[in-house]
């Protein structure tokens, strides 16, 4: 399996633009989440799928956050519109079971000026 | 909710030495800790996991040990490596599915 990907590696755009970020999850893993990193607070989730339906959606930021699975095997996270406090590094992974690792994409870095 | 609280926040050990990083967590429903390693520019990667039913897991150099009781969980890496350096993350999993990390540890194996 190729494991985890993520699309785009790097993203750079101004402030006020729609930015969408790709996941595709390991085929079979029931579970999907999405984590913002930065240095200031760490790892930070932001919601997470089950079997594509979105289960706790509590570390959205704000309404200028949404995410999609509409199929097994691809979900995006949208920002609109993006600002320059977005700016981190965002994480798609996916997971077998409820109680199980996590396999990490290589992660989007986001740069909004 | 949970959390998960690490140290230390940076490690430093000569080559050879053991590294042990420490965790506690606040849930008493957690059952699930997961250890993940972060090389720079890349995203975590899972290197080692316990049960709550279990109180030691060991996997060549690196093992991990769980205290209920205590509600804590450590990662002992022995005869480090250069290669061992990076950013270490612990976590605590509920039945709910998602994990809560810890803040990290830099662990630097000088050589």
């Amino acid at each position: 399996d190729a494991g985890v990907i993520q699309s785009p590696r790097h993203e750079v755009t101004e402030m006020g633009q729609e930015v969408t970020l790709r996941c595709k999850p390991i085929s079979g893993h029931d579970y999907l989440f999405w984590y913002r990193q930065t240095m200031m607070r760490g790892l930070e989730l932001l919601i997470y799928f089950n079997n594509n339906v979105p289960i706790d959606d509590s570390g959205m930021p704000e309404d200028r956050f949404s995410a999609k699975m509409p199929n097994a095997s691809f979900s995006t996270l949208k920002i609109q519109p993006s600002e320059p406090r977005d700016s981190a590094v965002y994480f798609c992974a996916s997971s077998l079971a409820r109680a199980s690792g996590y396999t990490f994409g290589s992660g989007t870095r986001l740069t909004v000026v | 909710g949970e959390n998960v609280e690490q140290h230390p926040s940076t490690l430093s050990v000569q080559e050879g030495d053991s590294a042990v990083i420490k965790c506690t967590y606040s849930d008493s429903a957690s059952n699930y800790f997961p250890w993940y390693k972060q090389e720079l520019g890349k995203g975590p990667q899972l290197i080692i996991d316990i049960r709550s039913n279990v109180g030691e897991k060991k996997d060549q150099r690196i093992a991990v040990t769980l205290n209920k009781t205590a509600k804590h969980f450590s990662l002992h890496i022995t005869e480090t490596q250069p290669e061992d350096s990076a950013v270490y993350f612990c976590a605590a999993n509920t039945n709910a599915g998602k994990s809560t990390f810890g803040d990290g540890t830099t662990l630097t194996v000088k050589p």
